[in-house]
């Protein structure tokens, strides 16, 4: 089974719906992520939790909320979603190391169409 | 801010070709550098890092070198081959003392394709 886990893999939805993606972890990190990625434009963060008491927002947070259930689950939603939201969507986690060295481990990636 | 600028793909090679892949960045502080791998389909994976000036990264035949004065981590492989097709990103970290400790700023990626 995958270190990092997202459900769902692929979901088509219509402007308007109420979307939630979800991450599951077993790697026993604090840190979880979630980046979006867009062709020619790269990955951008869009929210990050350190550990479950503390969440931030990334570069590009309007429009998502998530929440931090255990420390091992970090999920993202689209309370509205609409077209521009259409974009793969990546959850990572990362170990504390106490500098600014440590590697993220990535889920699969959830593909999100709005219609 | 800081930034993360890579050369635009795609990039297509014949097997056994010679990879560049530029990276420049700029930031404050002492970033550490990264480059990596999204295999198609895939989730993004950790190529090699390099965490302070002169520091040579080096993985499954790739290598960057983290070169301050010119502010860069070229990604480079001397025989390129069909499984190395895919995207690689050049990423650096977050300033230390901004409190985006463990984020990274990601480059908008370099498609490869390797041709038999």
């Amino acid at each position: 089974d995958a270190d990092v886990t997202q459900t769902p893999r692929n979901r088509i939805t219509k402007t308007g719906k109420r979307i939630m993606l979800e991450c599951s972890q077993t790697k026993g990190h604090d840190r979880m992520y979630w980046y979006r990625q867009d062709p020619g434009l790269g990955l951008r963060l869009i929210y990050y939790s350190f550990d479950v008491k503390d969440i931030n927002k990334g570069e590009i947070s309007d429009g998502y909320s998530v929440s931090r259930q255990a420390q091992a689950k970090f999920s993202l939603s689209l309370e509205s979603a609409i077209p521009n939201q259409t974009a793969l969507y990546f959850c990572a986690t990362s170990a504390h190391t106490g500098d600014n060295t440590g590697e993220l481990f990535f889920g699969e990636g959830s593909r999100l169409t709005v219609l | 801010g800081d930034s993360v600028t890579q050369m635009e793909g795609p990039v297509t090679l014949s097997e056994e070709a010679f990879l560049t892949i530029n990276c420049t960045y700029t930031a404050t502080g002492y970033p550490s550098l990264f480059w990596y791998v999204q295999y198609p389909g895939e989730g993004l994976q950790l190529l090699l890092k390099a965490t302070k000036a002169d520091d040579k990264g080096s993985n499954k035949g790739f290598e960057a070198t983290y070169r301050k004065e010119t502010t860069s981590f070229h990604l480079e492989k001397g025989s390129v081959q069909v499984s190395d097709s895919a995207v690689y990103f050049c990423a650096l970290s977050g300033a230390w003392y901004g409190g985006s400790q463990g984020n990274l700023i990601f480059g908008k990626g370099t498609k490869l394709s390797v041709k038999p």
